[in-house]
């Protein structure tokens, strides 16, 4: 079975410091990863997609990472600010056109 | 360009009564996506549809529950006779092709339902 795993479920960390959201999955066989963000009551924001071809991407403070062989992905994100709290959710793609998506890790940066 | 646009953000519904969501795609994305979020869990897949064609309904729950997406106008999700368990935020996505070509499945802000 595909499955996606986010662990922790909540991470709280004060403003300023570096931290990293992990994302595994029991599939290495994949298309793609993709991370999104999504604020209370709101819908999806796509952050970054990586291929399956490829190691990671970065935008911005964002950087994030793919090991298929392990079945593992993390987002980095640097120099954490207080709008950076939200859920953030890891989705891929096993190459049946429907995204499987983790249960999130809800990020609260303290000012 | 708009993105993936849904409506109504939100719809309340009675017991036994009919819903109907509604999701335009992206300009010039031919696929679309419709996921469900209950709460306190994660979104999951309940159908895949391309231009007239239900491609993938595995996710779908066999009763109540249907999709379309006609040559002209938005893709609809219908749910008949609605239940207390349909209450949740359904999602809308789009693409412009397949994933395996690694294009984005963009989202909608999603369409809340609440059964009274």
């Amino acid at each position: 079975k595909q499955e996606v795993t986010q662990i922790p479920a909540a991470l709280s960390v004060p403003e300023g410091e570096n931290l990293v959201l992990n994302c595994s999955f029991t599939d290495s066989a994949i298309y793609n990863l993709q991370w999104f963000r999504q604020d209370p009551g709101k819908g999806l924001t796509s952050l970054l997609l990586i291929q399956s071809s490829q190691r990671e991407q970065t935008s911005g403070r964002l950087n994030a990472s793919l090991d298929k062989s392990s079945g593992r992905s993390t987002l980095y994100i640097a120099a954490s600010q207080p709008g950076d709290s939200a859920t953030y959710l890891c989705a891929v793609l096993f190459g049946n056109e429907k995204l499987t998506f983790g249960t999130g890790t809800r990020l609260t940066i303290i000012p | 360009n708009a993105g993936v646009m849904q409506n109504p953000r939100h719809l309340v519904r009675r017991r036994g009564q009919e819903a109907r969501l509604r999701c335009s795609p992206m300009k010039g994305h031919s696929h679309v996506y419709w996921y469900r979020q209950l709460p306190e869990e994660g979104l999951k897949f309940m159908v895949y549809l391309q231009k007239e064609n239900i491609i993938d309904e595995s996710g779908m729950p066999k009763e109540r529950f249907s999709a379309e997406f006609p040559k002209e106008g938005p893709s609809i999700l219908r749910i008949q006779q609605v239940v207390r368990g349909d209450s949740a935020a359904y999602f809308c996505a789009s693409s412009p092709s397949t994933g395996n070509n690694n294009q984005p499945q963009h989202f909608g802000d999603g369409t809340r339902l609440s059964i009274l």
